[in-house]
């Protein structure tokens, strides 16, 4: 069985300092990891995903996410926050082994960006 | 490219009123289609899900139902509202590979009263 916890259900940053935001898995095949940021009253929007082909992986608007297998970790990372940054994130892995797209999602992580 | 249209927006429906949401994928063939539910604090819950026309799984036991008359084309419905389907209703297409991503439309805000 897959799951995600996303450590903090909040987490506050002034602009300019490093943000990160912290997600574990579980999975019992490879896992495939997504971190997806929503804004107030949106849909999900994508950030980036790990499919295995490098575990640094590089996403829109400056985020990137390191897999670390030994930690079953997929922390999101940007170096230096911005306001525009503040939102709801939310990191997820595919669900079982069949290709039916499903996604297990952590319950999110509310960024707050101060001036 | 593909896009993802649902509506309404928002929706306030009184106790006992039928639903009735809709979703639409364009640009993309035979995706795999999805009912997400968000409620406040609780994360997403997936609520159906359709690998093709007229095939659909439910996820977890409730007042709705989902359809799927054409391929981009994906129904949410229920005949009478409980308070409790307040939330927040996302669609959401996909290729349906394991590496594949959600691609999400922009929600529908329902209010039961």
């Amino acid at each position: 069985a897959q799951s995600v916890t996303q450590l903090g259900s909040h987490v506050s940053v002034s602009e300019g300092a490093l943000v990160l935001l912290r997600c574990n898995y579980s999975s019992s095949v490879p896992p495939y990891l997504f971190w997806y940021v929503q804004y107030p009253n949106q849909g999900l929007q994508l950030l980036l995903k790990y499919t295995s082909a490098a575990t640094l992986v590089k996403g829109i608007n400056g985020f990137e996410a390191e897999f670390k297998k030994s930690e079953t970790s997929f922390h999101l990372t940007k170096p230096s926050a911005h306001m525009s940054d503040a939102a709801e994130y939310f990191c997820a892995v595919t669900k079982g082994s069949s290709n039916t797209g499903k996604l297990i999602f952590g319950q999110g992580t509310t960024l707050q960006v101060k001036p | 490219s593909q896009t993802i249209h649902q509506w309404p927006a928002t929706l306030v429906q009184p106790v006992g009123s039928p639903l009735s949401l809709e979703c639409t994928v364009e640009g993309t063939s035979n995706p795999n289609l999805y009912w997400y539910r968000q409620a406040a604090g609780r994360g997403l819950q997936l609520l159906f899900y359709s690998v093709g026309i007229g095939q659909i799984s439910s996820e977890v036991p409730q007042n709705l139902s989902a359809s799927r008359p054409q391929d981009r084309q994906f129904i949410l419905s229920s005949k009478k509202l409980l308070l409790s389907d307040s939330g927040f209703y996302l669609c959401a297409w996909s290729m349906g590979q394991r590496n594949s991503p959600l691609h999400f439309g922009n929600g529908t805000r329902l209010t039961v009263t």
